[in-house]
């Protein structure tokens, strides 16, 4: 059964940083690109990055360029967000998603966790 | 950038047919996917490359795109099919757009 784990959400400040982690289990990891998309308190999805099966290859939304980084560790079946420089309008829920075989469509959801950036 | 658009709401009585519109510049010449998320939870694929079904989900779901306009019908809607459907496709310079959703009412 696929699973998706996510950690690391929380309370920081403007301007802080936070590192979301996300367990997978279920499949061959290094097989897939994996996707962060965030909802924001009453809102709609927004997809923030993706990241290559051997992540060499790496897409951001522009509204977290230069302060987020997408990452992965393929023998740890693990995928991470580097939040930096936290604004707070990047505060919502963090899911992440693992993207199909044809790099269409997010297949398998996490359960999501929230990040709450406020002073 | 690119932008997809959706009714914020949709009505439905039970049993009848459900249509959710998203709207796109050539759209038709993208593949488009939808997905389903109920209060509380993490979202869930309903419809992928415009008109298949993931394993589970239930046959009257189905999805079809062209010119600028990708649509989810339901056929027979139930009352757990009340939720918040999303539009997603993938555009080369905005990369991976959602439609803003919409809501649909089984009443």
């Amino acid at each position: 059964e696929v699973q998706l784990v996510e950690s690391g959400g929380g309370l920081v400040q403007p301007g802080g940083s936070l590192r979301l982690s996300c367990a997978a289990s279920g499949f061959t990891f290094s097989r897939y690109w994996m996707t962060w998309v965030r909802q924001a308190p009453g809102k709609g999805l927004e997809w923030v990055a993706n990241i290559k099966q051997d992540g060499s290859e790496k897409h951001y939304v522009d509204s977290v360029k230069g302060r987020f980084t997408i990452s992965r560790d393929n023998a740890e079946n693990s995928l991470y967000v580097q939040m930096n420089s936290l604004r707070a309008e990047d505060t919502a829920v963090y899911y992440c998603a693992r993207i199909d075989s044809s790099g269409l469509a997010f297949d398998y959801w996490g359960q999501g966790t929230l990040v709450t950036v406020s002073s | 950038s690119y932008e997809l658009t959706q009714p914020p709401s949709v009505s439905v009585s039970p049993g009848q047919t459900a249509s959710i519109t998203c709207s796109g510049d050539k759209l038709g010449g993208k593949y488009a996917c939808w997905y389903q998320q109920k209060p509380g939870q993490s979202p869930v694929l309903v419809i992928y490359q415009d008109n298949k079904r993931p394993s589970g989900i239930p046959e009257r779901f189905s999805g079809s795109n062209s010119g600028n306009t990708a649509t989810l019908t339901i056929s027979g809607t139930q009352a757990m099919d009340e939720a918040d459907y999303y539009c997603q496709a993938w555009d080369s310079s905005t990369f991976v757009v959602f439609g803003g959703g919409t809501k649909l009412t089984v009443l």
